[in-house]
């Protein structure tokens, strides 16, 4: 079946790493995506993995895939206020059609 | 490039009433997928639409509906507006190339049915 899910929220300081997890239950996933949302926006494509990869890094962000577990995880690195908002793991099988997870919101204080 | 755009950004219907949104893809996509986002049930996948022919289609009644012009533009129906369609209505699209795919999205068009 298609389901994805994430942790609600996610609360860390500035400076600090953050890591935003997310599991899905599609074996048959080829692409896994982030995505972030800032309040009243559409989405930001921040990166993506394809399931033959364990890890991908990109500037700040690193996303690792254990797809033995079916675990997707985003680190952001030195994290900044300017990361506040709604990410959003996302899987496809090959098609245009994405199963997002539920979103998490990650809040950065001083 | 330009992004994808949407149009209108913010729309106010009543129950009853139609409605038509419209997505312009980035230029050489071919590709677009509309979703609708609410904060009950999250993003949820409508459509996608794929040289003018609809390549798959989610789990939503028949009154919403799209369609894919040659140009890639692509327009979105719903007809019959309940209350439950007040949502975010987001597009994307795509290109193919080897072993990447991205999908970019739109800002999104608000809609709020009364």
């Amino acid at each position: 079946g298609e389901d994805v899910e994430q942790s609600l929220f996610l609360s860390v300081r500035e400076g600090d790493s953050s890591v935003i997890n997310c599991t899905y239950t599609d074996s048959s996933s080829t692409y896994l995506y982030w995505y972030k949302q800032e309040p009243g926006a559409g989405l930001q494509l921040l990166t993506y993995i394809f399931s033959n990869m364990d890890m991908k890094q990109d500037q700040r962000l690193t996303v690792l895939l254990n797809k033995k577990d079916k675990h997707l995880s985003l680190r952001i690195a030195d994290t900044q206020t300017g990361d506040s908002a709604i990410y959003f793991c996302a899987e496809s099988m090959g098609t245009d059609k994405l199963i997002f997870g539920t979103g998490t919101r990650l809040q950065v204080f001083p | 490039k330009a992004g994808v755009t949407q149009t209108p950004r913010y729309l106010i219907k009543t129950r009853g009433q139609q409605v038509t949104l419209s997505c312009s893809p980035i230029s050489g996509h071919r590709s677009v997928s509309w979703y609708q986002q609410t904060p009950g049930q999250g993003l949820q996948f409508l459509f996608e639409y794929f040289s003018e022919t609809q390549r798959n289609k989610g789990n939503f009644p028949g009154r919403f509906s799209g369609r894919q012009f040659s140009n890639s533009r692509s327009e979105m129906n719903v007809s019959t507006l309940e209350l439950g369609d007040s949502a975010l209505y987001l597009c994307a699209s795509s290109w193919k190339t080897g072993n990447e795919e991205t999908q970019y999205f739109g800002p999104g068009t608000r809609l709020l049915v009364l």
